[in-house]
């Protein structure tokens, strides 16, 4: 399968501050790349779809200006989460598919946010 | 709408012992694809199978086998002289293509394997 990696791992941050998730798709050209979020002992649920060049399609209830979302290049989609409060711990993953695999989605390793 | 069920929240059995995981989905695609992941406590998914709906054929992959009946909209995971390596959190999703391509996840359901 594809590689897709994550960067960072874990952060930690102070509420208030913001915090930018990169999701690399290493090699292939993922024209659509999902943001997943993940409470502990939860599902994964969906929060936005990007598609290169052009804007993400947020889920119902997932604040847009909270989580910004970039997908400047076919390898490389960003999260920012802004003005992060505690209530934004989480674990945030990533997926990559689209093009010749559009009906495969290939994960990151996740990114572990907590927010003191 | 989509929507993927698995009912067992959490399963408990001994090393060796053979176990089914459930899994029950909806859709009105009649092209959609089904998954199966594992997440280890480490947090990572790690992919374990993608059927689409126009192939019924059961799968074996060494301790594992799938059971995909569109009679029933199920699609069973089942390991075979259970591990406690196989200790984890496993997913069912459904990816449809009217719903463009995006992932529905189950619930999941913890497995224990004790040895």
């Amino acid at each position: 399968g594809a590689v897709v990696s994550q960067h960072p791992s874990r952060v930690i941050c102070k509420s208030g501050t913001s915090v930018k998730i990169e999701c690399r798709s290493l090699d292939f050209q993922a024209t659509t790349m999902f943001w997943y979020r993940q409470f502990p002992k939860k599902s994964l649920m969906l929060m936005a779809t990007s598609n290169e060049g052009s804007k993400a399609t947020y889920e119902q209830g997932v604040e847009k200006d909270k989580f910004l979302i970039n997908h400047a290049s076919l390898t490389l989609s960003t999260l920012t989460v802004t003005s992060a409060h505690p209530e934004d711990s989480s674990f945030y993953i990533c997926s990559a598919g689209g093009g010749s695999r559009s009906y495969e989605q290939y994960f990151g390793p996740g990114t572990r946010l907590t927010v003191t | 709408a989509q929507k993927v069920t698995q009912a067992q929240t959490e399963i408990s059995v001994v090393e060796k012992e053979d176990v089914t995981l459930d899994c029950v989905y909806e859709t009105r695609d009649t092209t959609y694809y089904l998954f199966w992941y594992k997440q280890p406590p480490s947090g990572e998914l790690v992919f374990l199978i993608r059927r689409n709906s126009f192939d019924e054929q059961n799968e074996i992959s060494g301790r594992y086998s799938w059971n995909f009946q569109k009679s029933t909209s199920s699609f069973n995971f089942t390991i075979t002289a259970s591990q406690v390596v196989d200790s984890a959190v496993y997913f069912c999703a459904l990816s449809a293509v009217e719903y463009g391509n995006k992932l529905v996840f189950g619930a999941g359901t913890i497995l224990r394997v004790k040895s």
